[in-house]
């Protein structure tokens, strides 16, 4: 099976700064890996996700995330965040049969004026 | 296109008493799976349908709850009797195939909130 982690449960960052929400994961086959956001009230939304080929993925509202296989590791970055960005934002892993989803805890994103 | 929709939003209920959790997939959409956040706590798989048939039960927690999708449309999750425990966020999404997860997008709804008390 597969497992995910994400080292903050919060993450505060001020307006126009740039952030990045860790992520790494366990498993002993290859694996798809996953973003997914959710806003307040609303329903959990594919942000990107990376199934092979570039390890730098780009996804929607200017994030990207990087795979990096040695150190199983895909942290979520965004060179400069706006308010509307503040959400819960869940890093999660799959194997390539996609049976099955493996969700981290989530890391609650809060964007300071 | 209506996305996926839950009701109810939020349910607090007494220790004991029984909810059902409604969701109503995209139109069209064979493939249903609940999940399940308790606070602070990651998001875990409950199970996923095929149109009415249960793929993978493999993550409901005991027999305590109950899923059913008839006619292969809207499910429901009943929970009976509710215990503290059961608290949390319950989530559902749908998707056109499974493997869907590289190959197509699942769609999840924006969940329910149960408190037991």
């Amino acid at each position: 099976a597969q497992s995910v982690t994400q080292l903050d449960s919060q993450v505060p960052v001020f307006e126009e700064a740039p952030v990045e929400l860790r992520c790494n994961y366990s498993s002993s086959v290859s694996v798809y890996l996953f973003w997914y956001v959710q806003y307040p009230n609303q329903g959990l939304q594919l942000l990107l996700k990376y199934l092979s080929g570039s390890t730098l993925v780009k996804g929607i509202n200017g994030f990207e995330a990087e795979f990096n296989k040695s150190q199983t590791s895909f942290h979520l970055r965004k060179p400069s965040v706006h308010i509307s960005d503040t959400a819960e934002y869940f890093c999660a892993v799959s194997d390539l049969t996609g049976n099955q989803f493996y969700f981290g805890t989530g890391t609650s994103l809060t964007v300071i004026p | 296109e209506a996305g996926v929709t839950q009701f109810p939003s939020h349910s607090v209920i007494e220790k004991g008493q029984t909810v059902t959790l409604r969701c109503d997939p995209i139109s069209g959409h064979d493939n249903l799976y609940w999940y399940r956040r308790v606070m602070g706590k990651e998001i875990k798989f409950l199970l996923h349908f095929v149109k009415e048939s249960k793929q993978d039960e493999s993550g409901m927690p005991n027999n305590r709850f109950l899923a059913e999708r008839t006619g292969g449309t809207y499910s429901t999750l009943k929970v009976q009797p509710a215990e503290l425990e059961d608290s949390g966020v319950y989530f559902c999404a749908s998707s056109l195939s499974h493997g869907f997860w590289a190959n197509t997008e699942a769609f999840f709804g924006q969940g329910t909130r149960l408190t037991v008390v």
